[in-house]
């Protein structure tokens, strides 16, 4: 158990729908980082929040969007939902903002856009 | 642009024989690469890191070797054991722009037969 509480763990919806992936970090850490994983595909780097501050922006297409709350839970919300976007959503947190040391990851909510 | 590959996407190896994962990057200002691990239905783990001022380092079964002049990280693991089958995640970290970010190869699934 890495401590990072992802909700929720499977979600199925429809095109042109929008969803909420919510995460709750390890006690005390206080970044966030949301990833998604396609299929046979490596984890891409979304976006990162620093305790209630956007720290670092990957690949996120305009049609998603994330906040983090000051209780430093995060929120990445996905709208106008297309069959690609089909994947593996993972949350990750870590003390610093900083790589250098490691990440600790939920189990991750899947997402089916039928 | 895939600035971290991972070459293989499967590999099988006897149990405690060497288990060796590689790793190739293009991005010469990538300052600290990791390994992950994952197992079905969780989130990756960290497993190993190493600065980009090392050329090795070792944990237990586990090193991870660093080639700045090929761009090449490696992993072994040795002794393999059943336990080891998973997906191995390279990663490596740069900044940019004042953030740091972290950028995933493809994973490796690798398999350890009795």
């Amino acid at each position: 158990d890495s401590g990072v509480t992802q909700t929720p763990k499977h979600l199925i919806t429809a095109t042109g729908q929008r969803v909420t992936l919510r995460c709750s970090p390890r006690s005390g850490d206080l970044s966030v980082y949301w990833y998604q994983q396609s299929l046979d595909q490596g984890l891409q780097f979304l976006i990162q929040y620093y305790n209630g501050e956007e720290r670092a922006k990957g690949n996120i297409l305009e049609r998603f969007s994330a906040q983090q709350f000051p209780d430093l839970h995060s929120e990445l919300n996905l709208s106008s939902l297309e069959l690609g976007d089909s994947a593996l959503y993972f949350c990750a947190s870590s003390v610093t903002g900083d790589y250098t040391g490691e990440l600790f990851f939920g189990e991750g909510s899947r997402l089916t856009v039928l | 642009d895939q600035q971290v590959k991972q070459n293989s996407p499967s590999l099988s190896v006897q149990e405690g024989r060497i288990s060796i994962l590689n790793c190739d990057y293009t991005n010469s200002m990538f300052d600290y690469f990791l390994w992950y691990k994952k197992y079905p239905a969780e989130g990756p783990t960290f497993l190993i890191s190493i600065s980009s001022i090392k050329d090795k380092n070792e944990d237990g079964r586990f090193t991870v070797f660093l080639n700045k002049s090929a761009k090449h990280l490696s992993l072994h693991i040795v002794p393999s054991q059943p336990g080891d089958s998973a997906v191995y995640f390279c990663a490596a970290s740069v900044r940019i722009q004042g953030a740091q970010k972290l950028v995933f190869g493809q994973g490796t699934r690798l398999t350890i037969n009795p």
